[in-house]
């Protein structure tokens, strides 16, 4: 099955402590992205990868790293996460560039709590 | 600078009532209009993409339109199954590469 898979779905942590949140496709698609989705203000691009070791800043990268070592993997970093980082999160992929007639896939979401 | 509105914030149907719900955006340069679905707990799910001013198309019960500077996404006779939060989202050109936009999304429930 087609799929975007994300973990942790659920986490609490404490500021300060560094986290991983990880994602894979097995769709072999090029484009990879993660997003974050707060009440009233859509889906914000945090970072987004054109391909293995391509990757940029999205409108909300701050407090956040990513790496793209794999075509199939896409993780999240949180180095020092403060409580302004509490959020939904989700991955999701593209054949191509997002945006570029291409429909994006999405994970299920990770929902992440930073006390 | 590139925006996308969606209205009503939420919105509750009796089965069977119709309704729309809106898009309003103002883009520099349009690179598609999206739709996707929303269930609690769950990822986005795509619905349509809208290329050009006066494009529709449809998927069961569901029906997107455009227009220079709105999109809607009609319902028909709803069920109770529809209950969900639907995005809008622009396709647009930004730093060289195309991203997406999201809107906050409108939450649709539809009651028997």
């Amino acid at each position: 099955e087609a799929q975007v898979t994300q973990n942790p779905r659920y986490l609490i942590t404490v500021t300060g402590k560094k986290l991983t949140v990880t994602c894979s496709q097995n769709m072999n698609h090029e484009y990879m992205s993660w997003y974050r989705q707060d009440p009233g203000l859509g889906l914000r691009q945090i970072y987004y990868s054109m391909n293995v070791e391509v990757t940029d800043k999205g409108d909300v990268p701050e407090g956040y790293k990513v790496s793209r070592k794999e075509k199939r993997n896409f993780p999240l970093i949180l180095e020092s996460p403060s409580p302004n980082q509490t959020s939904l999160y989700f991955c999701a992929s593209s054949k191509g560039l997002a945006g570029s007639y291409n429909e994006q896939f999405f994970g299920p979401g990770t929902r992440l709590t930073v006390l | 600078e590139d925006q996308v509105t969606q209205s009503p914030e939420a919105l509750r149907l009796q089965e069977g009532e119709s309704s729309s719900l809106n898009c309003s955006y103002t883009v520099s340069g349009l690179r598609g209009l999206f739709w996707y679905r929303q269930d609690p707990g769950k990822g986005p799910e795509f619905l349509f993409t809208l290329y050009s001013a006066g494009e529709e198309k449809e998927k069961e019960r569901l029906k997107a339109t455009l227009t220079k500077k709105e999109s809607f996404l009609h319902i028909t006779a709803p069920k109770p199954e529809d209950s969900a939060t639907y995005l809008c989202a622009l396709g647009v050109v930004a730093g060289g590469y195309n991203k997406l936009i999201f809107g906050a999304g409108t939450r649709l429930a539809v009651h028997p």
